[in-house]
């Protein structure tokens, strides 16, 4: 069974900390997202990563970073968590192919407070 | 750039009834289009996808999507709505870009009335 797993469900952190929020695959895909999730607003996207060592930025990046060091390892960094930050974070790969389907992560909680 | 547009925020049906979800798209191209749904405390995961071999598309849970192009509409349908059907659904859309991110519609949450 495929699997994307996001480390950490919840997570409280004070404004100007630093946040990593880690993610693995087990299916060998090249290519890896970070979106953010907020009601009305749907699913944005952070940053993606089309393979080691790569990446480009998504919609919103600003405030944010990120480190693909392994192909199966994406990790999303914010470097001072503002309170704005707080939301739901989503991880996901994708199957080849521009019809491949995104597998996603049951997702982070992150509270800045 | 490719972009998606969800009617309605939130939807409410009666347990057995049709359930409509609506997405129109914006693209200059042949787009590929998603419907995912995401179930209280969990990810999205995929219901069907459009790849231009055929209009109706039928997916998992009993939901199928018909693409008009002349509406330039991919609307999410099922004849009988179920209790388990409660949940948020999105549309997404390809990128022509040729870097394989899709883009998102803001959801529609549907509720089941008993």
């Amino acid at each position: 069974d495929v699997k994307v797993t996001q480390s950490s469900r919840y997570l409280v952190k004070r404004t100007g900390e630093k946040v990593f929020l880690e993610c693995v695959q087990d299916m060998d895909h090249e290519n890896m997202f970070w979106y953010r999730q907020d009601p009305g607003l749907g699913l944005r996207l952070i940053y993606f990563s089309y393979d080691v060592k790569m990446k480009e930025k998504g919609d919103i990046p600003e405030g944010y970073s990120v480190s693909r060091e392994k192909k199966e390892r994406f990790s999303l960094i914010l470097e001072s968590a503002s309170t704005n930050q707080t939301s739901m974070y989503l991880c996901a790969s994708r199957a080849p192919g521009r019809t491949g389907e995104l597998f996603f992560g049951e997702g982070s909680r992150l509270t800045v407070l | 750039a490719q972009s998606v547009t969800q009617l309605g925020s939130h939807v409410s049906v009666s347990e057995g009834a049709l359930v409509l979800l609506r997405c129109n798209y914006s693209s200059s191209v042949p787009p590929y289009l998603f419907w995912y749904v995401q179930y209280p405390n969990q990810g999205l995961q995929l219901l069907l996808k459009y790849t231009s071999a055929a209009t109706l598309v039928k997916g998992i849970n009993g939901f199928e999507a018909e693409f008009k192009k002349s509406e330039t509409s991919f609307h999410l349908t099922k004849p009988s709505a179920h209790m388990s059907d409660a949940a948020e659904y999105f549309c997404a859309v390809e990128s022509n870009f040729g870097n394989e991110k899709l883009t998102f519609g803001t959801g529609t949450r549907l509720t089941i009335i008993p």
